[in-house]
């Protein structure tokens, strides 16, 4: 069965602090995997979009490694903000259909001033 | 651009009230696509539809229709709601099916008492 997991559910941080979140996913065919960042009461945003062949995408202070081998992706937060605090969705998809798109349930990040 | 708009933003029903969810977007996106999110879980598909006058079943379609007669937009009806239909409703839009970044609307909040 194709599915997302994420790690850890949930997290707090100090402002400042760097923060690693964790994806794993037993999706197959693989076609990319993505990292969206949820507000409360929002819908999703996309922060970083990946294929196969790539292995690290980075949108400011967000990076994603994906490891296609391991089926493993994580998102590295640098330099944390106040406004970093949300919800953070991996979601892969496993082909061209929009029936294809698993959604991870997420991690809850929270900053700390 | 507006990007995806939802309406209402947040809505409360009796059981056995039908309603219709209200999702336009401005991108000119054939793609369009229902989800629901519950507390723990991913968000998981209801419907979609890949252009005007076509849609599909998603993974949990039971109780909800749509119907996809423009390209704008794409209203969601509960047809006898009930209280396990109480949730949050994202509408995303894209450009391709499966591969591409999803824009998601603001989310409607819905209680079934």
């Amino acid at each position: 069965k194709n599915q997302v997991e994420q790690s850890p559910q949930s997290l707090i941080i100090l402002e400042g602090k760097n923060c690693t979140l964790q994806c794993n996913y037993t999706v197959s065919p693989f076609s990319n995997l993505r990292w969206y960042k949820q507000d409360t009461g929002r819908g999703p945003v996309s922060l970083t979009i990946m294929t196969f062949s790539e292995n690290t995408k980075s949108n400011g202070r967000y990076t994603a490694t994906l490891d296609a081998d391991t089926k493993q992706s994580s998102l590295h937060i640098t330099a944390s903000q106040l406004s970093d605090s949300a919800s953070y969705i991996c979601v892969v998809s496993a082909g061209s259909s929009a029936s294809k798109i698993i959604f991870g349930s997420g991690t809850r990040l929270s900053i700390r001033p | 651009n507006a990007g995806v708009t939802q309406t209402p933003k947040f809505q409360v029903l009796k059981t056995g009230q039908s309603m219709t969810l209200q999702c336009a977007q401005d991108m000119n996106h054939e793609y369009m696509s229902w989800y629901r999110q519950d507390p723990g879980m991913g968000l998981r598909l209801i419907h979609y539809s890949v252009g005007a006058g076509i849609t599909d079943q998603g993974e949990v379609p039971n109780g909800y229709n749509v119907s996809r007669s423009t390209t704008e937009d794409f209203p969601l009806r509960l047809l006898s709601a009930a209280p396990s239909q109480t949730s949050v409703y994202f509408c995303a839009s894209s450009s391709s099916e499966g591969t591409d970044t999803q824009y998601f609307g603001p989310g409607t909040r819905l209680t079934v008492l």
